[in-house]
C-alpha cells in the first residue's frame, strides 16, 4: 500500500516570506498526485494535481505554485505568503483511477 | 457541476448512540462514492467506498449504501464510541481521478 510523507508537519511563517512544502510517496510508481488546502472549519479545496513529472494542473488561481521534479515528489511553493494562505495542506496520491490516499498534512500559519 | 452536500455539524452524541450522517450528491455519469474520516490533527483516511448502485461499503462498524434513486450515500453506525469523534467527509469521483468533497461533518461522542 501507498505511504505519503509530508513535511514539515507545522510551519509558522511571516507574511511575504517564501514557502516550500514537500510531499513524497512510497509504495507506488507513476501516481497521480494532489495538493489540497483545508481552511479552519471548512472542507477541502483542490489546489493542484499532477499526472506525471513536470505536469501540473491548477484548479484555482492563487499565489501558490506546484512542481513535480520526480515521479514520487510533489512540492507546493509560494514566493510571497499571504495571511489567507494559512491552513492545513494535504497531499494525496492515487493510482488506478480510484481511491486517493492522504498524507498527514502540514499545518501552516501565516502571521 | 458535480457536488456533494452533507449535513452540517457538529453532531454530538453519547457513547453507544446510533449515528447517521446524511450525504447527497449531484453528478453526471456514475460516480464512485467515498467516506473519509479525519481524526483531530491528522490527514484524511479512507473509511469506506462504493463504486456502483446498491453497493454497500463497510468498515469499522460504519456502513453506507449507494442509492442511485435518491442520489444518497448516508453513513451509519449502530453504536458509536468516543474514539469515533472526528470529522467525516463524503466525496465522489465522477471524472478522472478528481475527488469532490462535501464540507465535512464534525462528530463529537461524549462518554
Amino acid at each position: 500500500s501507498q505511504t505519503i510523507h509530508q513535511w514539515p508537519a507545522t510551519l509558522v511563517q511571516p507574511v511575504g516570506s517564501p514557502l516550500s512544502l514537500e510531499c513524497t510517496v512510497e509504495g507506488t510508481s507513476n501516481p497521480n498526485l494532489y495538493w489540497y488546502r483545508q481552511a479552519a472549519g471548512r472542507g477541502l479545496q483542490l489546489l493542484f494535481y499532477s499526472v506525471g513529472i513536470g505536469q501540473i494542473s491548477s484548479e484555482v488561481p492563487q499565489n501558490l505554485s506546484a512542481s513535480r521534479p520526480q515521479d514520487r515528489q510533489f512540492i507546493l511553493s509560494s514566493k510571497k505568503l499571504l495571511l489567507s494562505d494559512s491552513g492545513f495542506y494535504l497531499c494525496a496520491s492515487e493510482q488506478g483511477g480510484e481511491t486517493q490516499y492522504f498524507g498527514p498534512g502540514t499545518r501552516l500559519l501565516v502571521l | 457541476g458535480d457536488s456533494v452536500t452533507q449535513m452540517e455539524g457538529p453532531v454530538t452524541l453519547s457513547e453507544e448512540a446510533f449515528l447517521t450522517i446524511n450525504c447527497t450528491y449531484t453528478a453526471t455519469g456514475y460516480p464512485s462514492l467515498f467516506w473519509y474520516v479525519q481524526y483531530p490533527g491528522e490527514g484524511l483516511q479512507l473509511l469506506l467506498k462504493a463504486t456502483k448502485a446498491d453497493d454497500k461499503g463497510s468498515n469499522k462498524g460504519f456502513e453506507a449504501t449507494y442509492r442511485k434513486e435518491t442520489t444518497s450515500f448516508h453513513l451509519e453506525k449502530g453504536s458509536v464510541q468516543v474514539s469515533d469523534s472526528a470529522v467525516y467527509f463524503c466525496a465522489l469521483t465522477a471524472s478522472w481521478g478528481k475527488l469532490q468533497f462535501g464540507a465535512g461533518t464534525q462528530v463529537v461522542v461524549t462518554p
